[in-house]
């Protein structure tokens, strides 16, 4: 149980490009989801957290307009990387828990590696 | 600030011996408390999750924690080389509107065949 899917795993496209990331909770409701970045070697950066039916919340430092998070529904939340630019190539992680005030572990994707041109 | 603290390793350690990793926190309201895996170029995956004092066995990982001292830690029996990855510890605290996970940093663990 508890299976969360990310997609695409993988993505390469020339600056100045938006990229759409989808997190899918396969087997669960999550009400609050997650997104990380890693740069390599480093440690999980949490960017936003997202609560199905309203604004996420963002990290101090991440701007909200360029890293767009929408979670419309119980299995499903956005992210998206608009007008990406090289500094932006990272490893990006989702992750879902199934209640807002749940005692729960996080359970994560299978991550996408982006890279800018 | 809540913090987790790990030591970021490497640890090396001989195939078939016991690995253990530890990991302190500094809120005392924390209530849950786990243990993921991430081997390199992965996404973290969750090996156990712990509650109360005491042990919680799953196979070759038992999971430890002292709400006392503020510790968990985590042993990994007859080691493998597939054992090597980075273990992150992460703990739960009750937030203003919810749970706040928070993540230590990983003990990069290597298992010498």
């Amino acid at each position: 149980g508890a299976v969360v899917s990310q997609h695409p795993s993988w993505v390469i496209c020339k600056s100045g490009t938006s990229v759409k990331i989808e997190c899918r909770s396969l087997d669960f409701q999550a009400t609050t989801m997650f997104w990380y970045r890693q740069f390599p070697k480093q440690s999980l950066m949490l960017m936003a957290t997202s609560n199905e039916g309203s604004k996420a919340t963002y990290e101090q430092g991440v701007e909200k307009d360029k890293f767009l998070i929408n979670h419309a529904s119980l299995t499903l939340s956005t992210l998206t990387v608009t007008s990406a630019h090289p500094e932006d190539s990272s490893f990006y992680i989702c992750s879902a828990r199934t209640e807002t005030y749940s005692n729960q572990p996080q359970h994560f994707g299978d991550g996408t590696r982006l890279s800018i041109l | 600030q809540k913090e987790v603290e790990q030591n970021s390793g490497p640890l090396s350690v001989p195939e078939g011996a016991i690995a253990s990793l530890n990991c302190t926190y500094s809120d005392r309201g924390s209530q849950s408390f786990f243990w993921y895996r991430q081997y390199s170029g992965k996404s973290p995956e969750l090996i156990m999750s712990i509650y109360s004092n005491g042990d919680k066995e799953d196979g070759r990982f038992t999971a430890q924690l002292n709400k006392a001292s503020q510790y968990v830690s985590l042993l990994i029996r007859d080691s493998q080389p597939s054992d090597s990855a980075t273990y992150l510890c992460a703990v739960n605290a009750q937030n203003t509107g919810g749970f706040k996970t928070i993540f230590g940093a990983g003990t990069r663990l290597f298992v010498k065949a």
